[in-house]
C-alpha cells in the first residue's frame, strides 16, 4: 500500500505571499491531519479534516487554512507568508478514530 | 548510557547498549500515548503505543512505560543498533479527538558502533 505523499518536497517563498501544500492520504484513510514542525516549538497540530469537515483546529492564525476533497485528499493554504512560516509541513493520515497516525515526508517551506 | 526520569534532548549510546528515552505529558485525561520516531529527511514513523489504562507494553526490542501517578511516559530500546539513530517523541492523544495529537520536545538519539 502506497504511503501518504505530500507535494512539493522543497518550497521558497517570499514574506506576503501565499501557498498551497497538498497531501495524498493511504488509501482507506479518511482523516487527515496537518502539523508544524519547527526546531523552536517542536510539532504542533494544526487542523484535522474527516469527511471534508474540519474537525479540530490548534492555535494558529486564520492565515493557515484547509480543505479536504471527496476522495479524502488534503490541501493547506497559507497566506500572507511571514518568515516565521518557514518550517516542514507534515501531513498525516489515519483510519476514521484513530490515533496511529502515518505522516507524509512533509514539505520544506522556506519563506525569504 | 541510559537516562532515567529525567527528558533529556540528546542521548549517545554505543551499540548494543539499552537506551530510555523519557518524556513528561501534560494531559491527565488523554487516552493513549503514542511514540515516534522521526529519522533525518522523514515523517514521524509509529513505533509503540499505550492505552492509559495499562503500565507496561512490549514490542520487539522496544518496551513502553507509562506512570500516571508522575505523567511520565519512557521508551526502552534494547540492544541499540546503528539503526535506532533518530530523534523520538512521545504523543498524547484521546478517544474524542484521535486525529489530534499533542507531542512531547523530541529527543535525538544517537548509536556510536
Amino acid at each position: 500500500k502506497a504511503g501518504v505523499t505530500q507535494t512539493p518536497r522543497y518550497l521558497i517563498k517570499t514574506r506576503g505571499q501565499q501557498v498551497t501544500l497538498s497531501c495524498s492520504p493511504i488509501s482507506g484513510h479518511r482523516s487527515v491531519s496537518w502539523y508544524q514542525q519547527t526546531p523552536g516549538q517542536g510539532l504542533q497540530f494544526l487542523f484535522e479534516y474527516f469527511s471534508e469537515t474540519q474537525r479540530n483546529k490548534g492555535n494558529f492564525p486564520g492565515r493557515f487554512s484547509g480543505r479536504q476533497f471527496s476522495n479524502s485528499r488534503s490541501e493547506m493554504n497559507v497566506s500572507t507568508l511571514e518568515l516565521g512560516d518557514s518550517a516542514l509541513y507534515l501531513c498525516a493520515s489515519s483510519l476514521v478514530g484513530s490515533y496511529e497516525q502515518y505522516f507524509g515526508p512533509g514539505t520544506r517551506l522556506t519563506v525569504t | 548510557g541510559e537516562s532515567v526520569g529525567l527528558h533529556l534532548p540528546t542521548l549517545s549510546v554505543q551499540e548494543g547498549d539499552n537506551s530510555i528515552i523519557n518524556c513528561a505529558y501534560s494531559n491527565s485525561a488523554s487516552d493513549y500515548f503514542i511514540w515516534y520516531k522521526q529519522e533525518s529527511g522523514k515523517g514521524p514513523q509509529f513505533i509503540i503505543d499505550i492505552r492509559s489504562n495499562m503500565d507496561k507494553r512490549q514490542g520487539q526490542r522496544v518496551t513502553v512505560l507509562l506512570n500516571k501517578t508522575v505523567k511520565h511516559l519512557s521508551l526502552q530500546i534494547a540492544a541499540t543498533q546503528p539503526g535506532d539513530s533518530a530523534v523520538y517523541f512521545c504523543a498524547e492523544s484521546t478517544v474524542t479527538n484521535a486525529g489530534k495529537s499533542t507531542f512531547g520536545d523530541g529527543t535525538t538519539l544517537t548509536v556510536k558502533p
